[in-house]
């Protein structure tokens, strides 16, 4: 089942735009994490929040995470077309080391 | 640079044909893991393994088995492909102890 959920499905914007993608999970979490797919490709790590941090930065990523209300964002502020692609978020709980998986933001960046 | 290489970016096998899809890493990490990746479905885990011969299944395992012989290798073994098996296949890998996980560029697999 999975635990993570992104919203929206599906996001376009101009260049130069804030992107802002939220993700929900069911259950108490160790920790969070952020991952980037480019079409066609492997994912790849942008940033983990753990679950007593309750922001985190890197260049121009913003992660959040609110443990009452079970959800974090992401934010990518002064969008460029590169950043076009998937995110997805990846939670981890328990004594588990696994993530699971939500299905994704499809971000679409227009020059 | 570290890395995870799948050993076929596009495979297009026949229905009943024995696959095996193969991922290196080389960064010494002891889990390694394969996904399926579907639209809709997001990534699914079909089995990971903690260690040198050492194997779990994941969510989805059935028609589905692996072999990790060596430390740096995993591979995924369908063993008579079907169309319902047509999907990326993700591999990846993590250190002990971590959830970060490394992913490999995918085998986007079709089986006709």
């Amino acid at each position: 089942s999975q635990q993570g959920e992104e919203d929206p499905q599906a996001l376009s914007i101009q260049e130069g735009e804030n992107a802002t993608m939220n993700c929900s999970y069911k259950t108490s979490i160790n920790n969070l994490q952020w991952y980037r797919q480019n079409s066609g490709r492997g994912l790849v790590h942008l940033i983990l929040i753990r679950s007593n941090e309750r922001e985190k930065h890197s260049g121009r990523l913003r992660v959040t995470l609110d443990t009452s209300k079970k959800s974090s964002s992401l934010l990518i502020t002064a969008s460029r077309a590169a950043d076009t692609a998937s995110y997805f978020c990846a939670s981890t709980s328990g004594g588990s080391y696994i993530p699971t998986f939500g299905r994704g933001t499809s971000l679409i960046v227009h020059p | 640079d570290v890395k995870v290489t799948q050993s076929s970016r596009y495979l297009v096998k026949r229905t009943g044909e024995k696959v095996f899809l193969e991922c290196v890493q080389d960064m010494d990490h002891e889990n390694m893991f394969w996904y399926r990746q579907d639209p809709g479905l997001g990534l699914r885990l079909i089995y990971f393994s903690y260690d040198v011969k050492m194997k779990e299944k994941g969510d989805i395992p059935e028609g589905y088995s692996v072999s990790r012989e060596k430390k740096e290798r995993f591979s995924l073994i369908l063993e008579s492909a079907s169309t319902n098996q047509t999907s990326m296949y993700l591999c990846a890998s993590t250190d002990r102890g971590s959830s970060e996980q490394y992913f490999g560029p995918g085998t986007r697999l079709t089986v006709t």
